[in-house]
């Protein structure tokens, strides 16, 4: 199957700080999304982003397809973007492949 | 905005009880899935569902587990004799042709 590899596994970061997170997957896939999971456990959509470039206020991804990889950019963190982002791929309907995460966490 | 709605959002059960996770997928949905999340871990696949039959199954999913869309709006997860090692978070996820996955809240499932 597909696998997916995230990194960093943590990050700890002051409050007004910028991060990367990237996401590499082994195979071609025509879904990848981005999640948040909140500390009640929810898993947040953050990005739908098969590819390309998209922004959403303080946050934006890139997916570059062809190569296999996706980077989230979180600019200017604050205390509510810590918890743990999940990356995940599939073709078509297929199940989404998950990767480990990465754990944030922005200190004041 | 359309969502997906699990229930209960937490569960507690003893060791041998059947449980029933509930779902409402989103109305105009074609393609439904339940992935697993333990503690500390990455969600897992569990099974995907797509009209009427199950179209995937994980290793996970084995004869204590089954799934249900008994009236055209709800679907439903079942674990027939729980395990303490069932615990875990558990998600409903909907979708149409190729496109965005939504997910429900989880259901925390607890086995004492």
């Amino acid at each position: 199957g597909i696998q997916v590899e995230q990194s960093p596994p943590d990050l700890i970061l002051q409050e007004g700080a910028n991060s990367t997170l990237r996401c590499n997957f082994s195979d071609s896939v025509n879904n990848l999304q981005w999640f948040h999971q909140n500390p009640w456990g929810q898993l947040i959509n953050l990005f739908y982003i098969p590819s390309g470039t998209k922004q959403n206020g303080r946050l934006s991804a890139t997916t570059v397809a062809t190569e296999r990889y996706s980077l989230l950019y979180i600019s200017s963190s604050q205390t509510t973007d810590s918890g743990v982002y999940f990356c995940a791929v599939r073709r078509g309907n297929e199940k989404l492949t998950f990767g480990t995460g990465t754990r944030l966490t922005i200190i004041p | 905005e359309p969502e997906v709605t699990q229930t209960p959002s937490h569960q507690v059960t003893q060791m041998g009880q059947e449980v029933i996770l509930r779902c409402v997928p989103i109305s105009n949905h074609l393609y439904f899935y339940w992935y697993r999340q333990i503690l500390g871990q990455k969600v897992e696949f569990l099974v995907s569902f797509y009209n009427n039959e199950i179209s995937e199954k994980s290793e996970i999913f084995d004869d204590q587990f089954s799934v249900e869309r008994p009236d055209g709006s709800n679907f439903t997860l079942k674990i027939r004799s729980t395990k303490l090692e069932d615990s875990a978070m558990y998600f409903c996820a909907s979708n149409r042709e190729s496109t965005e996955a939504f997910f429900g809240q989880g259901t925390r499932l607890t086995v004492v």
